[in-house]
């Protein structure tokens, strides 16, 4: 089970918007409709910002929205605030009750 | 609350096996999946495995075939990970986390430090 493809980093400055994308294959990605996201601060436990492609859990902010086509998946922050410098992990279904995550990206805000 | 609670850091020799627990409270236990995730120091996180607390039925990262074994007590609620034949590359935080496609709450971690 390879991981997931995301860019090592992004940035942007307060109050633009960031896309982080997620590639996957054909059996991961591209077959379901389980791809989740996650934020990590430094020395914290991951959290839950959407699941399901596209659903956002109570209490995160609207700013956070997701997608997919294919076998890509993306995670977009509208409105960029310092306190969401991040890493940022998605995470897809596979298969069989298997799960696979991506290698995680560094989001820096400017 | 809802709340998944982990046992202490670990430190284990090389070859020796660690168990780590994760009490969970404030949901109905059998219902709900619970699956181990690890994230190596500056690393990424890598999933490990997960269990059925009702069934007791688990299925492992290829990866971690062989290796790795979940267990859950329902009398205490709690999901238990053991890790067999502690090589250095083991050294990680360990996390649980509650459910299947959309994982949470977590655990706060569990650090295994492997060295000898």
């Amino acid at each position: 089970q390879s991981a997931l493809t995301q860019p090592r980093s992004v940035s942007g400055s307060p109050g633009q918007s960031v896309t982080i994308s997620c590639t996957g294959t054909s059996s991961d990605v591209g077959a379901y409709k389980y791809v989740s996201w996650y934020q990590q601060h430094p020395g914290k436990a991951p959290k839950l910002m959407i699941y399901d492609v596209t659903k956002r859990p109570s209490g995160v902010p609207d700013r956070f929205s997701g997608s997919k086509s294919g076998n890509t998946a993306s995670l977009t922050i509208s409105g960029l605030q310092a306190e969401d410098e991040a890493d940022y992990y998605c995470c897809s279904y596979a298969g069989g009750y298997t799960w696979v995550f991506g290698g995680g990206t560094k989001l820096t805000v400017l | 609350q809802v709340q998944l609670v982990q046992s202490g850091a670990e430190v284990k020799k090389p070859g020796a096996s660690v168990k780590v627990s994760c009490k969970a409270s404030g949901y109905t236990f059998i219902n709900y999946f619970i699956q181990w995730v690890r994230q190596a120091p500056g690393q990424g996180l890598e999933w490990m495995g997960i269990i059925n607390p009702g069934s007791g039925t688990t299925t492992y990262a290829q990866k971690f075939q062989g290796r790795v074994t979940l267990t859950r007590d329902t009398s205490t609620t709690t999901v238990y990970m053991e890790l067999n034949s502690l090589r250095s590359e083991d050294t990680a935080v360990y996390y649980c986390a509650k459910d299947l496609q959309s994982l949470d709450p977590w655990g706060q971690g569990t650090l295994v430090t492997v060295s000898s």
